[in-house]
């Protein structure tokens, strides 16, 4: 099946620092999401891209799809303790209802 | 409104025991979905219904079946638990799609489950 492979795996990083994660794919997709997902609960939107090139900001988190629809990134800027948790990109084709995640990155952030 | 609501919230089965995982939303969408999530695999998809009354295979179907009940309900059953089912369970629904822009899924809280 199709899938996506997200990077880094995991990060740790101290409070204040920017963070980048990435998703990319052999694939094309016409959809780029990113997930949240906080412990013990399920995931959460943070941003949804529809188009090729699209930059679209979210408070701290900036996102994008890239030129090729083969692969999107995640920014977030001056991290908070808050921002520990798990995200996922997922990608999503044409009509097709299903999303193909990403395995997450795992952010942890010292305070 | 409450969303996507699953129950229960952590079930333990013996192997070979059966059991129904129960979805519902409350947001009026057309399309529910079960996926499964296990450590390092991220969340693999294991049927959706794209509207009250369809079902299809997912990514990992084998050893489960579903039934969507109404609009608002997606359940999901396991005949004959075994230990490779120990996993998180995630069910989500989603908007229509807008002509080719695909709508937004929301996800519920999961239900944790063991299989012994």
């Amino acid at each position: 099946g199709q899938q996506l492979n997200q990077s880094p795996q995991s990060m740790f990083i101290q409070e204040g620092e920017d963070v980048s994660m990435n998703c990319t794919s052999s694939s094309i997709f016409n959809t780029w999401l990113w997930y949240k997902q906080d412990p013990g609960e399920g995931p959460v939107l943070l941003i949804a891209l529809y188009k090729a090139g699209e930059l679209t900001s979210n408070g701290r988190l900036t996102a994008q799809f890239g030129i090729t629809r083969k692969d999107s990134f995640l920014n977030i800027s001056a991290s908070i303790p808050s921002d520990v948790g798990i995200y996922f990109c997922a990608g999503q084709r044409g009509s097709n209802y299903k999303l193909t995640f990403g395995k997450g990155t795992l952010l942890t952030v010292n305070p | 409104n409450a969303g996507v609501t699953q129950t229960p919230k952590f079930q333990v089965l013996k192997t070979g025991q059966s059991m129904t995982l129960q979805c519902a939303q409350d947001m009026n969408h057309n399309s529910m979905y079960w996926y499964r999530q296990d450590p390092g695999m991220g969340l693999r998809l294991i049927y959706y219904s794209a509207s009250e009354g369809t079902t299809d295979k997912g990514e990992v179907p084998n050893g489960y079946n579903v039934s969507r009940l109404n609009k608002r309900e997606f359940s999901l059953r396991l005949e004959s638990a075994a230990p490779s089912q120990t996993s998180v369970y995630f069910c989500a629904s989603s908007e229509e799609a807008v002509g080719w822009v695909s709508g937004t899924q929301y996800f519920g809280p999961g239900t944790r489950l063991l299989v012994l």
